[in-house]
């Protein structure tokens, strides 16, 4: 059974900085692999997502990079804002089966002015 | 991408009470799931939706608290049945799309039972 780890469980930035954040998973035979964000409250909005025969994604500030054989996948946030608080999950869904994603736990990010 | 919306986006219900939630896609989808986010919590799959036939119930979910149709590929409910106030979460719809299975999510329905 896939299990998904999020690394850090939270985190608190200056505005401006560059973070990274992480995603591990146990199984590497995934479909692929998407990366969330998620406002207080609100439904999850699509990042990213990388298939798995591709190592890398950008949209704009972010680059979200997959590694499948050591299972993880890491979010790079450039230059960060204040309106980039908000809590980012990774999902990975089962390969050759019912396709059910299994999803970290998240990392809550404070980007404070 | 797909565009997914749900009704209500939110309701204040009383115990022992049942709450139907609506989820709809501008386009067709291959798969449907439902889950559940508790207060301070991760998200949780409840179900997936199949259309035409009984859905398919995680771990720890019944059909008979959390009955769910899928008539079509686009359209599916959700009904929160004889609620308490341990039901009180966010209800969201997903789907999966058909062109590179991106997975996409509606904005939720915010659920408070007293």
């Amino acid at each position: 059974k896939q299990e998904v780890t999020q690394i850090p469980a939270a985190l608190s930035v200056p505005e401006g900085e560059n973070l990274v954040l992480n995603c591990s998973f146990t199984d590497s035979a995934i479909y692929n692999l998407q990366w969330f964000r998620q406002d207080p409250g609100k439904g999850l909005t699509s990042l990213l997502l990388i298939q798995s025969s591709q190592r890398e994604q950008t949209s704009g500030r972010l680059n979200a990079s997959l590694d499948k054989s050591s299972g993880r996948s890491t979010l790079y946030i450039a230059a960060s804002q204040p309106g980039d608080s908000a809590t980012y999950l990774c999902a990975v869904p089962e390969a050759g089966g019912s396709y059910i994603p299994t999803f970290g736990r998240g990392t809550s990010l404070i980007v404070h002015p | 991408s797909a565009v997914i919306s749900q009704k209500p986006s939110r309701d204040i219900c009383q115990r022992g009470t049942s709450l139907t939630i609506q989820c709809q896609v501008d386009s067709q989808v291959t798969m449907m799931f439902w889950y559940r986010q508790q207060p301070g919590q991760s998200l949780t799959l409840i179900a997936t939706a199949n259309q035409g036939s009984e859905a398919t119930y995680e771990s720890g979910f019944v059909i008979d608290k959390f009955p769910i149709s899928r008539p079509n590929l686009t359209f599916s409910t959700l009904t929160v049945s004889n609620m308490s106030p341990e039901d009180s979460s966010i209800y969201l719809c997903s789907v999966v799309g058909i062109r590179l299975n991106e997975q996409f999510f509606g904005p939720g329905t915010r659920l408070t039972v007293l």
